[in-house]
């Protein structure tokens, strides 16, 4: 099966723009959808994103999701960052046979 | 609104086996998927298994399909995750969440449930 490879952590200063990239090994990233989870230190994780781009209802358009064709990827963007936003963040899509797969996380540190 | 109730903590010894409950409201249950997922502390996300309760589907990734069954009661609204013959790296938070049928994904999380294995 694939994986999904996600850089162990990122940082950025408040109210700038992160992107966390999320690289499928093999297959179109474009095949499955992707979703990302945002897990804040001690509690359970929440979705932000589902279906690569699409927001839940209450999560602000801070948070974006696209892909790349290019690089096989996933990303999620999240601007004016606030120290709210320092989390774990998770991808997740699935193979042909819909089982599961999430990347390795995202620690996402706002200074 | 969701909600999704998870049963408490457990403290097991290897080799038991452990039974964790998650009791969904407010959506019509049978419509939806729970899927299972744990995390060791510190560590990323590992999906365990998915049902769908309306018809008993279930799916199980390969590391576990002879230790985990997932099941689903529809008349109290209660999927049910078990992990058998249980090793000390089972030690982990468990987590089931409300999952879409057509999608894998997931749109509302439990609060989890810990599972600590030890001798």
């Amino acid at each position: 099966n694939f994986i999904l490879t996600q850089p162990q952590s990122v940082s950025e200063s408040l109210g700038k723009t992160v992107t966390i990239s999320c690289a499928r090994s093999t297959g179109v990233i474009a095949r499955n959808y992707v979703q990302w989870y945002q897990q804040r230190p001690g509690s359970a994780p929440t979705t932000i994103i589902f279906q690569d781009d699409r927001r839940p209802s209450g999560v602000p358009d801070r948070f974006s999701g696209s892909l790349d064709t290019s690089s096989n990827s996933a990303s999620l963007t999240i601007s004016g960052l606030k120290t709210d936003d320092e989390a774990d963040y998770f991808c997740q899509t699935y193979d042909d046979n819909n089982l599961w797969v999430f990347g390795g996380g995202t620690k996402l540190a706002v200074l | 609104q969701v909600q999704l109730v998870q049963s408490g903590n457990e403290t097991k010894k290897p080799g038991a086996s452990v039974k964790v409950s998650c009791k969904a409201s407010g959506y019509i249950f049978t419509n939806f998927a729970v899927t299972w997922v744990r995390q060791v502390s510190g560590q990323g996300l590992e999906w365990m298994g998915w049902i769908s309760p309306y018809n008993g589907d279930t799916k199980y990734p390969e590391k576990f399909q002879d230790r985990v069954t997932v099941t689903a009661d529809t008349s109290t609204n209660t999927a049910y995750l078990e992990l058998r013959s249980l090793r000390p790296d089972d030690t982990a938070m468990y987590f089931c969440a409300k999952s879409w049928i057509a999608v894998p994904l997931v749109d509302k999380w439990g609060p989890g449930s810990q599972v600590t294995v030890s001798s």
